[in-house]
C-alpha cells in the first residue's frame, strides 16, 4: 500500500508571496491533518480534514488555510508569507479515530526568502 | 488541556545496552498514546499505541512501551539498543484528530 505522499519536497518563497501544498493520503484514509514543525516551536497542529470539512483546527492564524477533495487528497495553502513560516510541513492521514495511529509523509521544506 | 513532556533533549546509550525514553502526559479521561521515531529529512513513523488494556505495549522494530496511570507515564523501551535506533523520538496524545506531542528526544546510540 502506498504511503502519504507529499508534493513538493522542497520550496522556496519570499516574504508576502503565497504558497499551496499537497497531500495524497494512504488509500481508504479520510482524515488529512498538517503539523509545523520548526526548531524553535517543535511540532505543532494545524488542521484536520475529514470528509471534505474541517473537523478541527490549531492555533495559528487565518493565512494558513485548507481544503479536502473528495478524494480524501487535501491542499494547505499559506498567504501573506512571513519568514517565520519557514518551516517542516507534515501531512498525515488515518482512518479518522482518536485510537488509530496517523501516518506522515516525508513532509514539504518552505524556506522563505 | 492535554499536554506531553518528553523531560530528556537527548538520551545516550552504548549498543547492546537498553534504553529508555521517558514521556509523562497530562490529559482529561482516558488517555490515546503514541510514540514516533524521526529520521533525518524524513516524516515521522509510528512506533506503538496505548489505547487500553496491557499496560506493555509492544510495537515496531523490537520497541515497546510502559503504561504507569499513577504516574501518567508512557516511557519507551528497548532491551538492545541499536546503532540504527538513533534517531529523534517523539512522544503524543491523540484528540480530536489532532496529536499533541512532546518536546521530542534524540536518541544517540553509541557503537
Amino acid at each position: 500500500k502506498a504511503g502519504v505522499t507529499q508534493t513538493p519536497r522542497y520550496l522556496i518563497k519570499t516574504r508576502g508571496q503565497q504558497v499551496t501544498l499537497s497531500c495524497s493520503p494512504i488509500s481508504g484514509h479520510r482524515s488529512v491533518s498538517w503539523y509545523q514543525q520548526t526548531p524553535g516551536q517543535g511540532l505543532q497542529f494545524l488542521f484536520e480534514y475529514f470528509s471534505e470539512t474541517q473537523r478541527n483546527k490549531g492555533n495559528f492564524p487565518g493565512r494558513f488555510s485548507g481544503r479536502q477533495f473528495s478524494n480524501s487528497r487535501s491542499e494547505m495553502n499559506v498567504s501573506t508569507l512571513e519568514l517565520g513560516d519557514s518551516a517542516l510541513y507534515l501531512c498525515a492521514s488515518s482512518l479518522g479515530y482518536n485510537n488509530q495511529p496517523q501516518h506522515f509523509g516525508d513532509g514539504t521544506r518552505l524556506s522563505i526568502l | 488541556a492535554q499536554s506531553v513532556a518528553q523531560p530528556e533533549d537527548q538520551v545516550n546509550v552504548a549498543e547492546g545496552n537498553p534504553l529508555t525514553v521517558k514521556c509523562t502526559y497530562s490529559v482529561s479521561g482516558n488517555p490515546y498514546l503514541f510514540w514516533y521515531v524521526q529520521y533525518p529529512n524524513r516524516g515521522l513513523q509510528f512506533l506503538l499505541k496505548y489505547i487500553t488494556g496491557d499496560n506493555l505495549v509492544k510495537g515496531s522494530y523490537g520497541f515497546e512501551a510502559e503504561f504507569n496511570k499513577s504516574q501518567t507515564s508512557f516511557h519507551l523501551k528497548k532491551p538492545s539498543a541499536l546503532v540504527s535506533d538513533s534517531a529523534l523520538y517523539f512522544c503524543a496524545v491523540s484528540l480530536g484528530g489532532a496529536l499533541t506531542f512532546g518536546s521530542g528526544t534524540r536518541l544517540q546510540v553509541q557503537p
